[in-house]
């Protein structure tokens, strides 16, 4: 089982949709949850970050994270075409400091 | 905004050639990354670097790898003896005092031929 999985879509919304992510994982060692998104062929871009279970809002984005079930969501409300990206999930142990990414997931938002 | 910086951005080297990959994080971090992502895959941890010495590495991380911060502003990561499968985005990361707030520079893509 991949520590981390994600789905790599596309996931494809009209303009002003909810865009709805999710990973999930197998180790519960993980601790901290965060959010990159990724234009092609740039480096990851920081949007969230999460501890432990529970919600974290920031303007459109709403991070949510469910331990017991390993599984993490971001939400992304009032799309628009400049979220066109790659969202990739990454975790990483209390005391690592390592991110695991999963493999990321294609967003298109259509105008 | 202060952001981590990458040189050069593409890089084309021979098989069997050192590379170097350069990076100059963000001035007031303290914790160090370099990651890289073959095309098409994952991005990948390979190592960690804090207070003048690698914290972490990964398996991929071995002895044909290096890292260096040779004065207060670049950190490098120097690959002795490239091989093919060595062909990626490698991307430098930094952060202050929380490892989970990483922030990634745009990458040096490397190409072994």
């Amino acid at each position: 089982q991949k520590e981390v999985e994600q789905d790599p879509g596309p996931l494809s919304v009209p303009e002003g949709a909810i865009v709805s992510l999710n990973c999930t994982y197998s180790n519960s060692a993980f601790q901290y949850f965060m959010w990159y998104r990724q234009y092609s062929r740039k480096g990851p871009e920081l949007l969230m970050y999460t501890y432990s279970s529970g919600n974290k809002e920031d303007g459109r984005f709403t991070a949510q994270v469910d331990k017991s079930s390993k599984y993490i969501s971001l939400f992304i409300r009032d799309s628009q075409p400049s979220d066109s990206a790659t969202y990739l999930c990454a975790m990483i142990k209390a005391a690592g400091n390592k991110l695991t990414f999963g493999g990321g997931t294609r967003v298109l938002v259509k105008p | 905004e202060p952001e981590v910086t990458q040189t050069p951005s593409h890089q084309v080297t021979q098989m069997g050639q050192e590379v170097i990959l350069r990076c100059v994080p963000i001035s007031n971090h303290l914790y160090f990354y370099w990651y890289r992502q073959i095309l098409g895959q994952k991005v990948e941890f390979l190592v960690s670097f804090y207070n003048n010495e690698i914290s972490e590495k990964s398996e991929i991380f071995d002895d044909q790898f290096s890292v260096e911060r040779p004065d207060g502003s670049n950190f490098t990561l120097k690959i002795r003896s490239t091989k093919l499968e060595d062909s990626a985005m490698y991307f430098c990361a930094s952060s202050r005092d929380r490892v989970y707030e990483q922030y990634f520079g745009p990458g040096t893509r490397l190409t072994v031929t």
